[in-house]
């Protein structure tokens, strides 16, 4: 599975849209981009996956770039409650998550 | 919908005893049960890979006689420690998968945090 690169952190406006990038390079055409976020001392909770096509849902958007070696997830209005550790991840199939670091978001008030 | 719940959601235990966490899928069969581990400040490594009726996949470095997994239904995993020592301490998070190859979505249970004093 491919491997992905995100920033440690980020902050973001409360109300205001957050852009959570991931650099996904070596991604191979049968690989989708699964985002998920842990919030302190919690169980991850999905959020969205796509294969190619950008993809929404109540949650969040997903825009995955033509040449799919990146990918954004954007919270469209955040608030305080999406402050949260949100990892990107490239899997084919029912095989195990690597779970990188994730970026920490933080929503300011 | 897609609840996995995990019980206890945390635990105290002496060092040398044995302690046992459940994750069930609440309105859903899993076909898949995970099984993580997270330390502080770290994130989540993957233990175990189980499917119903079948001996779990144990990631490398993880004791399968002292972690033991057992996955008796579509909607039930257990997780046990056995002979916990403090280096055990950790959060334990379970995870089950639903869909087909591809496509499929992993929903976490909320964790169990246990410590071996």
């Amino acid at each position: 599975d491919a491997k992905t690169t995100q920033p440690p952190s980020m902050d973001c406006a409360e109300g205001r849209a957050a852009n959570l990038p991931c650099n996904h390079s070596t991604i191979s055409g049968n690989e989708y981009v699964y985002w998920y976020r842990q919030i302190h001392s919690q169980g991850p909770q999905y959020i969205i996956h796509g294969l190619k096509n950008n993809e929404t849902n109540e949650m969040a958007s997903l825009i995955i770039t033509e040449d799919r070696k990146s990918s954004t997830l954007i919270l469209p209005h955040a608030t305080l409650r999406d402050t949260a550790v949100y990892y990107c991840i490239v899997i084919r199939g029912a095989n195990n998550l690597f779970f990188g670091t994730g970026t920490r978001l933080t929503v300011i008030p | 919908g897609a609840v996995v719940s995990q019980h206890p959601s945390w635990v105290i235990c002496k060092s040398g005893t044995s302690v046992k966490i459940e994750c069930r899928s609440l309105d859903f069969q899993a076909t898949t049960m995970f099984w993580y581990r997270q330390f502080p400040k770290q994130s989540l490594m993957l233990m175990a890979t189980s499917n119903e009726g079948s001996k779990a996949t144990y990631e490398q470095g993880v004791e399968k006689d002292k972690f033991l997994i057992n996955h008796a239904s579509l909607t039930l995993s257990t997780l046990t420690v056995t002979s916990a020592h403090p280096e055990d301490s950790s959060f334990y998070i379970c995870s089950a998968a639903t869909g087909t190859s591809g496509t499929y979505e992993q929903y976490f249970g909320p964790g169990t945090r246990l410590t071996v004093t």
